[in-house]
Formats: C-alpha cells, sequence, structure tokens
C-alpha cells in the first residue's frame, strides 16, 4: 500500500500566485482531510470529506481557499491568490474508521 | 466544539527515563483518543490510541489512560530512547462529528 500520496513535496511561489496542493488517500478510505501546521497556530483541520462530499468546512480560513473532491481516488486544495501568512505545511490524511493516516505534506512557501 | 488541552509544551528527560504528557478534553461525547508522533520535517504517524470503553491500553515501552469523569487521558513513555525525541500530539474524537481535534503538541527531547 502506497500509503496517502501528496503532490508537490515543495512549492515556493509569489505573492498573488494560485497554488493548487494535491492529494491521493489510500485506496478504499472513504474520508479525507487536509489540515494545515504552522508553528503558532499548531494543527488546524481545514476541511474534511465523506464519500467525497465536503462536511465541515468551518476551519477553511476564507474565500482565498477552496477544496474539491471530483472521485474517492484524488482531492485539492487551491489557494488563489496566496499570501505570506499562507506559508505552511499542508498535510492531506485519510481514513476508513477513526485511524486518520497521514500523508507526507506539502511545504509552501509564499514570498 | 471539543477542545482539547495539553501539556508541557516541552519535556526534557534523561534517557532510560519516563515520559509522561497529559490531555484534557472538554465535550463528554468524545470515544475515541488517538495520540501521534512527528518527527522533525516528517508526517505524524498515529502511534497508540485508545477508545472510551477501555481505560488503559499498553504498547510495549507506550502506554495511554483514560479518565472519562475528568476528561483527560494521558501517554506515559518508559525507558525512553534517543529515538523517542519528537513532538507528540494528542486528540480527541466524537465519532458523530468524525473530525479529530489535536492539542498543541508537546516537544519530548530525550537526553543521552
Amino acid at each position: 500500500d502506497a500509503g496517502v500520496i501528496q503532490s508537490p513535496r515543495h512549492e515556493v511561489t509569489e505573492m498573488g500566485q494560485e497554488v493548487t496542493l494535491r492529494c491521493k488517500p489510500i485506496s478504499g478510505h472513504n474520508s479525507l482531510f487536509w489540515y494545515r501546521q504552522t508553528m503558532m497556530r499548531g494543527l488546524e483541520l481545514l476541511i474534511y470529506f465523506n464519500n467525497n462530499v465536503p462536511i465541515d468546512d468551518s476551519g477553511m480560513p476564507e474565500d482565498r481557499f477552496s477544496a474539491k473532491m471530483p472521485n474517492a481516488s484524488f482531492s485539492t486544495l487551491k489557494i488563489q491568490p496566496s499570501e505570506p501568512r499562507d506559508s505552511a505545511v499542508y498535510f492531506c490524511a485519510s481514513s476508513l474508521w477513526e485511524t486518520q493516516y497521514f500523508g507526507p505534506g506539502t511545504r509552501l512557501l509564499v514570498l | 466544539g471539543e477542545n482539547v488541552e495539553q501539556h508541557p509544551s516541552t519535556l526534557s528527560v534523561q534517557e532510560g527515563d519516563s515520559a509522561v504528557i497529559k490531555c484534557t478534553y472538554s465535550d463528554s461525547a468524545s470515544n475515541y483518543f488517538p495520540w501521534y508522533k512527528q518527527e522533525l520535517g516528517k508526517r505524524p504517524q498515529l502511534i497508540i490510541d485508545i477508545r472510551s470503553n477501555v481505560g488503559e491500553k499498553k504498547d510495549q515501552r507506550i502506554a495511554v489512560t483514560l479518565n472519562k469523569t475528568a476528561k483527560h487521558f494521558s501517554l506515559h513513555i518508559t525507558e525512553t530512547q534517543p529515538e523517542d525525541s519528537a513532538v507528540y500530539f494528542c486528540a480527541a474524537q466524537n465519532q458523530g462529528a468524525q473530525k479529530l481535534v489535536f492539542g498543541q503538541g508537546t516537544r519530548l527531547t530525550i537526553n543521552p
């Protein structure tokens, strides 16, 4: 099993640019979670999906952030336009029951 | 909603000694409590979890205890080794809500 796959692993972009982060959950898992991790705020849940349907997006910071899950094998998190304060590590996780398995993360730096 | 408090934020122990990290939660409906270990630059990885119908669970040098009445749970690491150095996160989940709420993390350093 390949585990949760995320791409890109590192992203450096300039303020105002669009950023798209990608996630492939573990095959057979029905829930997918997007987290953001910073030193100041710790590990924050942004949004999660169950059976490809967004269930709770209360953690999405603002309208610049959007997430989609068009099928059971793929999800995207988009930031448009990006700002320096969006710099963080973004993790995707998936689960079948309670246990969540994290991907390797995308380290985003917005200059 | 659920709120999880974790203490201490940093912990330094001598190799071979024990380490204890404590968490409290606010939602009495929470029924699943995992602990994750995150090494520098790596992803959080589950090391042990406990459900609300159990008071204690042990896996080799790691144990977790749960006090539902007081709404707190603890991670115990015995015979600590340098490779135990990492950030540890507790979390709580209300099965109905499906999402985990994480504590702020504890940076554990094992001194040789």
